[in-house]
Formats: structure tokens, sequence, C-alpha cells
């Protein structure tokens, strides 16, 4: 079966200016997770999607991220304007409703905010 | 609040020799716990899992409720082992995952 997909795999950007992620998790997969990964540690949750509507946001920085998945599929997460400290790895991640353990991990998007 | 800590960034070990990665948890009630591995240039991905007590590409993983810990053990270390490893916590089994600062396993010759 095909992965998680995600584009742009890179992305610079000048701070204050917008940008925007795209995720296409595994077919099936109802469960859909934005992690950030800043460099030096693990992933951070941002947000969980169940089908189209969001289990948890409780660390998404909501006066400036955005998130959303259309028809519970594809899912974009945005950030405007963008600061210096969002530089990371922004990793998408799904799982299927009968193995509730696995998530399975895109290859990420490497933002980095000069 | 659930909390993750590896404390080694970087472990470094001959071949053949016994590797133990280590992670403590904090979490009031009781977790599901994982553990991740990233190999250079490629995604991250599931390595293990507690609950299920298995034994993936030699590596095991005994969960400490005494000691809330979940180190990650394999008797002889193979050069193909190096990577990045983390460990998470979930606090049930539709819940978010929190993971560990990650430590760097370098299996030398």
């Amino acid at each position: 079966e095909a992965g998680v997909a995600q584009s742009p795999r890179y992305k610079i950007i000048e701070k204050r200016q917008s940008v925007a992620f795209w995720c296409n998790p595994i077919s099936g997969h109802a469960t859909l997770y934005w992690y950030q990964q800043i460099l030096g540690q693990g992933p951070k949750l941002l947000i969980q999607f169940q089908n189209n509507g969001v289990v948890d946001d409780s660390q998404l920085p909501k006066d400036r991220f955005s998130a959303e998945r259309l028809k519970g599929v594809d899912s974009t997460l945005k950030i405007q304007p963008a600061k210096l400290e969002d530089s990371a790895v922004y990793l998408c991640a799904s799982r299927q409703g009968t193995t509730p353990y696995e998530q399975y991990f895109g290859p990420g998007t490497r933002l980095t905010v000069t | 609040a659930q909390r993750v800590t590896q404390p080694e960034k970087l472990l470094s070990v001959f071949k053949g020799a016994p590797v133990e990665l280590k992670c403590n948890y904090s979490y009031s009630g009781s977790p599901e716990l994982f553990w991740y591995v990233q190999y250079s240039r490629q995604r991250l991905q599931l390595l293990l899992r507690h609950i299920s007590r298995e034994s993936i590409k030699g590596f095991t993983a005994d969960l400490n409720k005494g000691e809330t810990s979940f180190h990650l053990k394999k008797p002889f270390a193979q050069e193909e082992d190096s990577a990045m490893y983390y460990c998470a916590l979930s606090p049930g089994t539709a819940s978010k995952l929190t993971f560990g600062t990650g430590t760097r396993l370098q299996v030398t010759l």
C-alpha cells in the first residue's frame, strides 16, 4: 500500500510570510495527525483529526497556525505569519481505526524561516 | 500531564556489544509505551509496543511500572541498528503520542 504523502518536502520562507503544507494519508485511515519536530527534539503533536473533525488541537498555536481536513481525507496545515521559531520538520501521520497503536508517518516537510 | 525522558542524546557501541537505550516516563495512570525508530533517510516507524511483548529485530523492551521505565535492549548490536530511537507514551489507545527527545544509536566496527 502507498504510504503517507506530504508536500512540499522543503520550504524556505522569510518571517511574516505564509506557508501551507499538504498531507495525503493512507487510504482508509480515519485518524490524521500533524506533528512539529524542532531540531534536537521529539515530535510534538499539533492537531489530531478523526475523519474531518478535530479531536485534539490543544498544542496548536491558533493565533498563527490553522489546519483543515476536508472530506476526511487530505489535510493542509497553514502558518500565517511565520516566525523564526517555526523552523522545524512538520510530520503528518495517519492511523487505521482497527490498529489503535501504530501511526504511519510521512517523510515530513522541512521548513526554514529566515 | 505526561512526560517522556530519554537521558542520552547519543549512545555509541561496538558491533556485537549489548545495547540499552533508556526511557523513563511520568504519567499518573496506566500508559501505553512504544519505541519508534528512524533510520537514515527513512520515515519514522514503529519498532515495538509494550502491550504485545514482542521482539522485533532482536530488540525487546519491558515496562517497569515501579521504576516508570521502558528501556530498549538488544543483546548483540548490529551495524544496521544505527538509527534514531524515540520512546513514546500514550494515555490510551486512541490518544495522542508524547515523544521523548530521542537517542541516536551509533554501532561501530
